[in-house]
This record gives C-alpha cells, structure tokens and sequence, in this order.
C-alpha cells in the first residue's frame, strides 16, 4: 500500500527551464511534507518542507506547491542546472499518528546541459 | 560538525547468515532512524530508537533488529539473511522525536550500508 506516490520514475529536461516533479498521497492525516534530493553513493538530504497550512513555499529556485483536495505536490526548480540531476524523494508525515517519514520511490532528474 | 556516519559502506553474505550494520549519529542528535531503499519501493522504514528506546516499527519481519547505545550510537541486525534483503540501509538522525520533521528535527542521513545477499 504505497501512501506516497511519485508515478514518473525518471524525467529529462534541459538546463535553465523548469523541472516539476509530482507526488499524490492517498492517506489524509498527513500534514507535513518534504522533499529529499539524493545523489549516487551519497544519503538524501533535505531539500524543502511544507506544512498542510500553506499552498506554497520557496526557498531560492525551489517552491513546492501543495494542493490539499487533490492530494498532490509538485517540486519546481527554475531554473535547472546540471547539477540538479539526481533522485528526488518526496515524503510525508502525520502529526498525532505516527513519528516516521513515508517517502514515496523517487523520480530520477536529468538535466542536460 | 561531522555527519551522519556508517559502516560498513559496502557488503557481501551469503543466504542464512546475518549482518550487523553500524550508525554514529550528528553530535548531540539523541534520535536515530532506519530506512530500507530498494529499486521500486523507495525508502521503507525500519524503526526508530531515542534514549535506547525502540519508539516505533515499520513492517519487517522479525529477522530485523536494532538497538540504540547510550551515546545514541545505533546498531541494526538482519538474521536468517534472504536474497530480498539485498538492499541500501540508511540511517538518520535528529535531535529529537516525535512526528514533527521540521527545523532541528529534520531528518539527516548518512550514505548508507549497500548489503549484497548471494
């Protein structure tokens, strides 16, 4: 039962336009939500966060945008540059329910310069 | 300050034995968290320990086990290993618990154990 969901595995965009990168969940308790970037051989690292009381939060050329009715989240990186190429996780917790991270299968970002 | 430290990085065993890997937390982070990555299933969690207490547990079966120490140094182990348990172990710290993600207690990994059951 994947909570979280990224459906695009991979996707290939060129440097200085936008990269966006999706992510549903099916479980409505959940009011935080991260994003994670991970490189090869290296551990995520925390990208940004929003909580289920905003629509919106930015930070430099990252915003997250998050629509709660639909149950959807997107990452926009504007502009994309190579390095932003490697595997972005989205991730999700509830308040009150449990004190863990479900992280969705991550979609891998190919910029091309 | 240092990150998030495990060894090993990289290891090979064969079906049926088991596997003790090792987690340093970020100095002064008390909490220190478990995920199995494999291709298609993303990251799954393992359990959580603060203050040498198991405070929650993913869906694996018993042959996972881990233990926190009482320098938050954690150690997980996998008996009985099965080809399945092919996998990157990462593990995470924060300085504290609970189900808030944010500011101080946001997650950090380390690079991870890469285990190979042959």
């Amino acid at each position: 039962d994947q909570q979280v969901k990224q459906n695009s595995p991979s996707l290939s965009v060129q440097e200085g336009r936008i990269s966006i990168l999706n992510c549903d969940y099916t479980n409505s308790m959940f009011d935080y939500f991260l994003w994670y970037k991970k490189y090869p051989a290296e551990g995520p690292t925390f990208l940004i966060s929003i909580s289920s009381i905003k629509d919106k939060n930015e930070d430099g050329r990252f915003t997250v945008f998050l629509n709660k009715s639909a149950k959807h989240l997107s990452l926009h990186i504007v502009p994309s540059q190579p390095g932003d190429s490697a595997v972005y996780f989205c991730a999700a917790s509830a308040i009150g329910a449990t004190n863990k991270l479900i992280f969705g299968t991550g979609t891998l970002l190919a910029v091309q310069p | 300050k240092a990150g998030v430290t495990q060894t090993p990085r990289y290891l090979i065993k064969t079906r049926g034995q088991q596997v003790t890997l090792s987690c340093s937390p970020i100095s002064g982070h008390r909490s220190v968290s478990w995920y199995q990555q494999t291709p298609g299933q993303g990251l799954q969690f393992l359990f959580e320990y603060f203050s040498e207490t198991q405070r929650n547990k993913g869906n694996f079966p018993g042959r996972f086990s881990g233990r926190q120490f009482s320098n938050s140094r954690s150690e997980m182990n996998v008996s009985t290993l099965e080809l399945g348990d092919s996998a990157l172990y990462l593990c995470a710290s924060r300085e504290g618990q609970g189900a808030t993600f944010s500011g101080a207690n946001v997650l950090t990994f380390g690079a991870g154990s890469r285990l190979t059951v042959l």
